[in-house]
């Protein structure tokens, strides 16, 4: 079946950085389209990020523009989110999900447990 | 950027009743238009997309409907399991992919 299962988050000061890791199970990985969406506490869910299924594109919310980037790499199966310059509205759980259908952008069918990240000093 | 906007904010119903939700797009979305159902400390769980098609293992109870700027997710027959925050999500332009602000649906 299919897994997804985030790592990587913590309690940070703000201006530093954090990586998220994405591992995934149970589908060709390398013929999605991946995404983070994240969810502030107690607040609506958020997009983040997007990259092809094959790496070759992506793309960002604007408050993160800059800041954040997304990678992956398919030989490990793995999806990555590189955080910089954290700010206290990033305080999140950042989930990461896949498209319903391969090499599409779209809905998110799959979604990981989520891993929290809290900016504060 | 477009808005969705979800109406109620709380769904109150008696088990066994008909729930309806509704999704309004501040411009056209065809039929780029997703549902999920969030619980506490969960992650979402995608229930509807392509505004009408249930995802995989979805009960038929759970059914959208609607194209352009309305929306609606019904719930034919309310169970306690339903209680949930419903979302929105429109996939047709972007960046930035946006979802609404939630309907939460308590079960009476």
């Amino acid at each position: 079946q299919v897994q997804l299962v985030e790592s990587g988050g913590g309690v940070v000061q703000p201006g530093r950085s954090l990586r998220l890791s994405c591992v995934s199970s149970g589908f060709t990985f390398s013929s999605y389209g991946m995404h983070w969406v994240r969810q502030a506490p107690g607040k609506g869910l958020e997009w983040v990020a997007v990259i092809w299924y094959d790496g070759s594109n992506e793309n960002y919310v604007d408050s993160v523009k800059g800041r954040f980037t997304i990678s992956r790499d398919n030989s490990k199966n793995a999806l990555y989110l590189q955080m910089n310059s954290l700010r206290a509205e990033d305080t999140a759980v950042y989930y990461c999900a896949r498209d319903v259908a391969p090499a599409a952008i779209g809905s998110f069918e799959y979604w990981g447990q989520g891993t929290p990240v809290t900016v504060s000093s | 950027e477009i808005v969705l906007t979800q109406s109620p904010a709380t769904l109150s119903v008696s088990p066994g009743e008909r729930g309806t939700l509704s999704c309004r797009a501040s411009q056209s979305v065809s039929s780029n238009l997703a549902w999920y159902q969030q619980k506490p400390g969960q992650a979402p769980r995608l229930l509807i997309y392509g505004a009408s098609t249930r995802a995989t293992g979805i009960p038929a109870r759970f059914s959208g409907s609607g194209s352009g700027t309305e929306f609606t997710l019904t719930i034919s027959s309310l169970q306690s399991e339903d209680s949930a925050i419903y979302y929105c999500q429109q996939y047709v332009n972007w960046p930035p992919l946006t979802f609404g602000g939630g309907t939460k649906v308590e079960i009476k």
